[in-house]
């Protein structure tokens, strides 16, 4: 079964602090790999697309690395502001015709001042 | 350039009803994917249209329908609504021309509350 998890469930860190969180997936075949931050009630906003033969993406303060023989990718974000706090949502798309995505459940980040 | 525009924002509805949910995509984007969003189970994919015609379907039953119009704007129809539908419905956009890996841009969600 296609499956994506995220850990930690939630985290808390200070303003200014660096942050990683984790993904792994089971999803095959596999396409690419997604993050997005979603604020509470709002729609999902893309941070990174990375391909199985991408190692590294950034964008801004937002740096996203993938293995894809180990199934694992990460998302590090460096010094974290309070506009941070947000769930942030690890997406696969296995390799099939469109938009068929298999959806992580989210990690809560606060960022505390 | 607009973004995603979902109506109504909010919606009430009672179990046994019927709703539609609206998506207008990014002008000039022929996909359009839909997703529904509850505290228990995450982001779900619902269906993707391409070109008016569905090109995905996810593990939802019958009940949820969709549809997209020549001018790329896409209607959800839940019928015979139930307490478990309660959910945020999102709709994402994407020029979807076949690529893999294009971006998908998503709207603001519909919230519906079965009562």
């Amino acid at each position: 079964k296609n499956q994506v998890e995220q850990s930690p469930q939630s985290l808390i860190i200070l303003e200014g602090k660096n942050c990683t969180l984790q993904c792994n997936y089971t999803v095959s075949p596999f396409s690419n790999l997604r993050w997005y931050k979603q604020d509470t009630g709002r729609g999902p906003v893309s941070l990174t697309i990375m391909t199985f033969s991408e190692n590294t993406k950034s964008n801004g303060r937002y740096t996203a690395t993938l293995d894809a023989d180990t199934k694992q990718s990460s998302l590090h974000i460096t010094a974290s502001q309070l506009s941070d706090s947000a769930s942030y949502i690890c997406v696969v798309a296995d390799y099939n015709y469109g938009q068929n995505f298999v959806f992580g459940p989210g990690t809560r980040l606060s960022v505390l001042p | 350039k607009a973004g995603v525009t979902q109506t109504p924002r909010y919606l009430i509805k009672t179990r046994g009803q019927q709703v539609t949910l609206s998506c207008s995509p990014i002008s000039g984007h022929r996909s359009v994917s839909w997703y529904q969003q509850t505290p228990g189970q995450g982001l779900q994919f619902l269906f993707e249209y391409f070109s008016e015609t569905q090109r995905n379907k996810g593990n939802f039953p019958g009940r949820f329908s969709g549809r997209q119009f020549s001018n790329s704007r896409s209607e959800m129809n839940v019928s015979t609504l139930e307490l478990g539908d309660s959910a945020l419905y999102l709709c994402a956009s994407s020029s979807g021309a076949g690529q893999m890996n294009t971006e998908a841009f998503f709207g603001q969600g519909t919230r519906l509350t079965v009562v």
